[in-house]
């Protein structure tokens, strides 16, 4: 099984320009997440999607939105890239209680020059 | 502000000793989980501990959750190279989303 996929590995952009990160789940969970991690902050939630048709914000959305496209995928776009965007960004998935906890996609390294 | 602090933030040990890492948070939470992550990887999970007081062991490593649900601490027995890697602990306080700490990284040198 994949499990949490992630697309791309690697992107380089220039302040202003947008893209949309890809994550897709085959486990069948309901809940999906996207977090960015930057050294000596830990991993922080951006958005949530609970379920098939819901999202929410997490503790810094801002500058991103998401989509759930179906119970697999779940997208993060930037409209307009700031050098504060540059992460490692993880998608992951859970059953939706917190007891099973998350998998983890290997994330994005995204670079705003 | 971190709703986790873990300490220490960086770990240097010789294969064969022992160490602790620590979490710790004025919060109470539902439930604690402990992951750790290679490069270019991400985090997989050790661990879920629910009940204060709870120890649970995973070979060499033990976890124990505090008793009033706020803190919890990893042990590694005789640490071993392909230990290596960042530790992070992390929270629920209900719902379905984990609140992480800083992490802490460790290096097992042979």
């Amino acid at each position: 099984n994949a499990g949490v996929t992630q697309t791309p590995k690697f992107q380089v952009l220039k302040t202003g320009q947008s893209m949309t990160l890809q994550c897709a789940q085959d486990m069948n969970h309901n809940s999906m997440y996207w977090y960015r991690q930057d050294p000596g902050m830990g991993l922080r939630l951006i958005y949530y999607s609970a379920s098939e048709g819901t999202t929410d914000k997490g503790e810094v959305p801002n500058g991103y939105n998401v989509s759930r496209l179906n119970k697999r995928e779940f997208s993060l776009r930037l409209e307009s890239a700031a050098p504060s965007q540059t992460s490692v960004y993880f998608c992951a998935s859970s059953e939706g209680e917190t007891v099973y906890g998350y998998t983890f996609g290997s994330g994005t390294r995204l670079t705003v020059v | 502000t971190q709703l986790l602090e873990q300490s220490p933030q960086f770990l240097s040990i010789q294969e064969g000793e022992n160490l602790t890492v620590y979490c710790n948070s004025s919060s109470v939470f539902s439930s604690l989980q402990w992951y750790r992550q290679e490069p270019g990887e991400g985090p997989v999970l050790l661990v879920t501990v629910v009940t204060g007081g709870e120890v649970k062991k995973l070979k060499r490593l033990t976890f124990q959750f505090g008793d009033a649900r706020k803190d919890s601490s990893l042990h590694i027995t005789a640490a071993q190279p392909g230990d290596t890697g960042l530790y992070l602990c992390a929270g629920a306080k209900g719902g379905n989303q984990f609140y992480f700490g800083t992490g802490t990284s460790l290096t097992v040198i042979p």
